[in-house]
């Protein structure tokens, strides 16, 4: 069974840019949700979809938006990047994590200039 | 607000030693814990999940402890080996909002 898939796994981007990642979760997870992580924060909750619907949202400005699609597949965008925005952006997909494990895919390293 | 804590932050055992790991969260209404292994640059590899109505879980080498009154959890790691070197998470899956909230990690190294 093939695990989270993230791409691309590598990014350098100017600051004002947008930036568009994708995940793809474990074939029959419903639930996806995003994580920053940086040296001085760590991993920080971003978003969680489940079945095509945001169901919780972390502390993060409006720049960060993110969709799921009737696949399960979803995507994160983040607009008009600042340098802070440099980090590992980890998805991590289960059947749905108030129950079940979550299983985090390789990270997207976004680097913004 | 969740808060969890990993102390300390960085721990270093010759190998064969058993590693103990450290974690704290302070709302004990969460639906389940888990601890995390993330080598450096790489994504986080799921170790063990323990439901709230749980005490503990095992997994070959790996046990982990909770203890929601209290606000703890502890991963034990027998007879440890180099290649268990790298940092390990803990996070919290907290009820209310359902996000996992994690801990800082604690850096391991197994000297051979």
């Amino acid at each position: 069974k093939a695990g989270v898939t993230q791409t691309p796994r590598y990014l350098i981007k100017t600051r004002g840019q947008q930036v568009t990642l994708s995940c793809s979760p474990i074939s029959g997870h419903r639930s996806v949700s995003w994580y920053q992580q940086t040296p001085g924060q760590g991993l920080q909750f971003l978003f969680e979809y489940f079945s095509e619907t945001q169901r919780n949202k972390g502390n993060f400005p409006g720049r960060f938006s993110g969709r799921q699609f009737s696949n399960s597949r979803s995507e994160m965008n983040v607009s008009t990047l600042e340098l802070g925005d440099s980090a590992l952006y980890l998805c991590a997909s289960s059947w749905d994590p108030r129950h079940y494990e979550q299983y985090f895919g390789p990270g997207t390293r976004l680097t913004v200039t | 607000k969740q808060e969890v804590t990993q102390i300390p932050a960085a721990l270093s055992v010759p190998e064969g030693e058993n590693l103990v790991l450290n974690c704290s969260f302070t709302d004990s209404a969460i639906y389940n814990l888990q601890w995390f292994r993330q080598d450096p640059g790489k994504g986080l590899t799921s170790l063990l999940l323990i439901q709230s109505s749980q005490r503990e879980q095992t997994s070959g080498r790996l046990n982990a402890s909770l203890d929601k009154s209290s606000g703890r959890s502890t991963l034990y790691i027998a007879a440890s080996q180099p290649g268990d070197s790298a940092t390990y998470l803990c996070a919290a899956r907290q009820a209310a909002g359902n996000k996992l909230t994690f801990g800082g990690g604690t850096r391991v190294l197994v000297k051979p």
